[in-house]
């Protein structure tokens, strides 16, 4: 069956520093992964698409990368501020149902 | 602005008590999707429907029922609540590029 792992469930990181979040996955083709930013009680909310033909995106202090020979996607944040402090969930799609399924996220936590 | 819009944000309710929750789009987005989101299991998708009078199954839909009417509303109907559904609910909404979410609903039954 499909499955998504976050690496971790918690990361703690000093301000200024890059954080890396993993997503691997398995038993799954995706034609693209999205990344998305949860806070505690809130709706998550969508930050970044990159499909299986692109190596890397960007946007502003976010980089995505996803090596489908690895079947794994890394997420940085630059600079990392107290700010960005939050879950973060990766998403596999590419159906033609527009489904996509989620990993459980990990707990990112930017110390000052 | 553009924005998914649930109803209630929070409800207490007993089991066996038909309930309904509401979910708005203001984006004439197509697809439109219910996920539920539990400790530990993360979120899992209950329906999704791909267009007006189109739903279909997703991973945990039982317990659950849907209705899509008119592109903009797709309500999210439990006919009898049981504690296993107490939850965080989410819809969201989609054309295709990354999904909007909804505030979210967090549904206890006792």
């Amino acid at each position: 069956s499909q499955k998504i792992e976050q690496n971790s469930e918690a990361l703690n990181i000093q301000e200024g520093k890059t954080a890396t979040l993993t997503c691997n996955y398995t038993n799954y083709s995706p034609a693209y992964l999205q990344w998305y930013r949860q806070d505690p009680g809130r709706g998550p909310v969508f930050l970044l698409l990159i499909r299986e033909n692109e190596k890397e995106k960007r946007k502003e202090r976010l980089k995505v990368t996803f090596d489908t020979t690895l079947k794994q996607s890394l997420f940085h944040i630059t600079a990392s501020q107290p700010a960005d402090s939050a879950t973060y969930l990766c998403a596999l799609g590419g159906g033609s149902n527009y489904k996509l399924t989620f990993g459980k996220g990990t707990l990112l936590t930017v110390n000052p | 602005e553009a924005q998914v819009t649930q109803n209630p944000r929070y409800l207490i309710t007993v089991t066996g008590k038909k309930l309904t929750v509401t979910c708005s789009q203001n984006m004439n987005h197509e697809y439109m999707s219910w996920y539920r989101q539990d400790p530990g299991l993360g979120l899992r998708q209950i329906y999704y429907s791909m267009n007006v009078e189109v739903t279909d199954k997703g991973d945990v839909p039982e317990g659950y029922k849907v209705s899509r009417k008119e592109k903009r509303n797709f309500p999210l109907i439990l006919e009898s609540p049981s504690p296993n559904q107490t939850s965080l609910y989410f819809c969201a909404s989609s054309q295709g590029f990354g999904y909007t979410f909804g505030s979210g609903t967090r549904l206890t039954v006792v």
